[in-house]
């Protein structure tokens, strides 16, 4: 199966400053990759999503890229602000399969 | 639409007993799935289902079951609670799998703590 490594396992950053989250995957036919944000006891919600014909996707502070041939894609937040602290998954999945494989999250703090 | 619904959110069970999660949707949604969430391990599929009648295996299935009668109802059964089985539960559904860029709503989640 499919395996996801997601790093780093925490971040702290200083308000205003990037944030860069890192996924690599194993099965080169994953072909969808979203990304999750989680807040403190609450549910995980999609940010952000890329698929496999598109290299890089924006939206606002947030940014996503792929590179396939490596089997790695990375979220990008721009000036950073407190409430971008949270816990962030990266997931894949392909077609063929019935499932996502989760990241095991980064954890995000933003020092005001 | 309330969307994602599950109860209880907070529970603490005795070793061996049983219980089931409950979830439910308003969305129409043909797959549903439910994850668990363990402090570094991220989300892990327990088991999912792409219709009515149709359920199969995640990554982590053993000890509990699942059921899918209707298209809005999803529920997870715990046979016989064990302490390994401490966790926060997810219930999550999507309009329908095998095109990717489905997103997948989650529910608010469970806590599940076995003494």
């Amino acid at each position: 199966g499919e395996n996801v490594e997601q790093h780093p396992s925490t971040l702290s950053v200083q308000e205003g400053d990037s944030a860069v989250i890192k996924c690599t995957y194993s099965d080169s036919a994953s072909n969808y990759f979203p990304w999750y944000k989680q807040e403190l006891g609450k549910r995980p919600q999609l940010i952000i999503d890329i698929r496999s014909n598109v290299g890089e996707k924006k939206d606002q502070r947030i940014a996503v890229t792929l590179n396939k041939t490596a089997k790695h894609f990375s979220l990008h937040i721009t000036e950073t602000q407190p409430e971008d602290s949270a816990v962030y998954f990266c997931a894949t999945y392909r077609n063929t399969g019935n499932q996502f494989y989760f990241g095991t999250g980064t954890s995000l703090t933003v020092i005001p | 639409n309330a969307g994602v619904t599950q109860t209880p959110k907070f529970q603490v069970l005795k070793t061996g007993q049983s219980m089931t999660l409950q979830c439910a949707q308003d969305m129409n949604h043909e797959y549903m799935s439910w994850y668990r969430q363990d402090p570094g391990m991220g989300l892990r599929l327990i088991h999912y289902s792409v219709g009515a009648g149709i359920t199969d295996q995640g990554e982590v299935p053993n000890g509990y079951n699942v059921s899918r009668s209707t298209t809005e109802d999803f529920p997870l059964r715990l046979l016989s609670a064990a302490p390994s089985q401490t966790s926060v539960y997810f219930c999550a559904s999507s309009y329908s799998f095998g095109n990717s860029g489905n997103t997948i709503y989650f529910g608010e989640g469970s806590w599940l703590t076995v003494v």
